[in-house]
């Protein structure tokens, strides 16, 4: 079982409000990534990181923002939150060194923004 | 053109047949490919990889990889109920980036 997880995993609240996804892993990986689910949909890569100090967005612009100041930890925040940031955040992690070395999943956080 | 290319599926199959998963990718330069099963509402979590040509064997499962034809497929055999799931084939190319398909839905009938 991986050793990634995700704080809060089911989350309710209303449109404006500033929110911080967690997202920690005890695997010493120094690549990270933030992906956005819709239910039965695809994967859209949000944002990632190679290591500490670095950060970079991915393909879907979510209006959020990352940082990664530490290796284990890589908060996502949305400042404003809209009902069409509703949605499930998976959290990934990978080592790196070896090009089969898999991504790692974390539960996932359900948003709802009413 | 994207990255990776499934079919979307729906796919069905009954208990006890193989079921048969297909991905294509774009960049010849990819070299490790992934497959990972995704239960509805759950997580995606790695079934296997593969990296070199040839077929890959896990118990019930079988990857196949072509890097003339650029495809990659996921057999399962002696499919049961509990394998219905949506299946992502993943592709990196060695650098830091995975690129996800949209995912295969495969519905096992009992």
């Amino acid at each position: 079982e991986a050793d990634i997880y995700q704080t809060p995993r089911y989350l309710v609240i209303g449109t404006g409000k500033k929110i911080t996804l967690e997202c920690s892993q005890t695997m010493g990986h120094d690549k990270m990534y933030w992906y956005q689910q819709d239910p039965g949909m695809e994967l859209h890569l949000i944002h990632y990181s190679y290591g500490v100090n670095s950060t970079e967005k991915g393909d879907l612009s979510s209006e959020s923002t990352v940082s990664r100041i530490r290796t284990e930890h890589f908060p996502l925040t949305l400042e404003s939150a809209r009902p069409s940031h509703t949605s499930q955040y998976l959290c990934a992690s990978r080592a790196s060194g070896r090009v089969y070395n898999e991504q790692f999943f974390g539960p996932g956080t359900r948003l709802t923004v009413l | 053109q994207k990255e990776v290319e499934q079919n979307s599926g729906p796919l069905s199959v009954p208990e006890g047949a193989i079921a048969s998963l297909n991905c294509t990718y774009s960049d010849r330069g990819s070299q490790s490919f992934f497959w990972y099963r995704q239960y509805s509402g759950k997580s995606p979590e790695l079934i296997m990889f593969i990296y070199s040509n040839g077929d890959k064997e896990d118990g019930r499962f079988t990857a196949q990889l072509n890097k003339a034809s650029q495809y990659v497929s996921l057999l399962i055999r002696d499919s049961q109920p509990s394998d219905s799931a949506t299946y992502l084939c993943a592709v990196t190319t060695g650098g830091n980036q995975f690129y996800f398909g949209t995912g295969t839905s495969l519905t096992v009938i009992p």
